[in-house]
């Protein structure tokens, strides 16, 4: 079955770039959407369709999908963009979704 | 306001039954597909089950395939999660998502836990 791979943790400092990347055979050839949870919330669309910020989430995010790997970047990373990220695609060949097993998102 | 509120949780014996809703509220039930996914304790996401705005097809992880069974009400914008043959590994929180097949899910209700123990 279809499996994604991410990085367990990125650390990144105030007003700089946090990159989060999954990988899976061909992802680029499919739809990703990325989710953040932080402590004792539900998770929360910060985007979809690979590059689409959906309402409400700053214009610091931003996302990428080609070849094997998907990317969210946030550029000007604040403190309350410090969460646990996935992304998420929907395999049609099992008629599976299937979550990234998550990036913790540090900001020192 | 889109509102999804999930009740039904608890602690269960290995082998029990819990049957977790979904009230939603704030945009048009009908014509969105639905979804559950659920957390482990330690663990990350995990997609469980996604049914279409019609109701006329189910989709399941492997392994909750035969146990549980997840319906929706469309008169009464109600979404339903029937878990039976309940296991440790089932223990975890549960949310209910607004969203389905092609569509991410854009609204998650509060989380509700689900603790499957003897």
């Amino acid at each position: 079955s279809f499996a994604m791979t991410q990085s367990p943790s990125v650390s990144v400092s105030p007003g700089q770039t946090a990159i989060i990347t999954c990988s899976g055979d061909s992802l680029g050839d499919k739809y990703v959407h990325w989710y953040h949870q932080k402590p004792g919330q539900s998770p929360v669309l910060v985007m979809y369709q690979d590059d689409k910020r959906p309402a409400g989430i700053p214009e610091r995010f931003s996302g990428s999908n080609f070849g094997n790997t998907a990317t969210l970047t946030i550029s000007g990373t604040q403190a309350i963009d410090e969460a646990d990220y996935y992304c998420q695609t929907w395999d049609s060949l099992i008629a599976h979704y299937v979550f990234g097993p998550g990036t913790k998102v540090t900001v020192l | 306001e889109v509102q999804l509120l999930v009740s039904g949780g608890g602690l269960e014996r290995p082998g029990g039954s819990l049957t977790l809703s979904c009230e939603a509220s704030g945009f048009s039930f009908s014509d969105h597909g639905m979804s559950w996914v659920r957390r482990p304790p330690g663990k990350g996401l995990e997609w469980v089950s996604t049914i279409p705005a019609k109701g006329d097809k189910t989709y399941y992880t492997d392994s909750v395939k035969g146990r549980f069974t997840v319906s929706r009400d469309n008169g009464q914008n109600k979404l339903s999660l029937h878990m039976r043959d309940l296991r440790a590994e089932d223990t975890a929180l549960y949310y209910c998502s607004k969203g389905a097949l092609t569509t991410p899910f854009d609204f998650w209700g509060q989380g509700i836990p689900v603790t499957v123990s003897s």
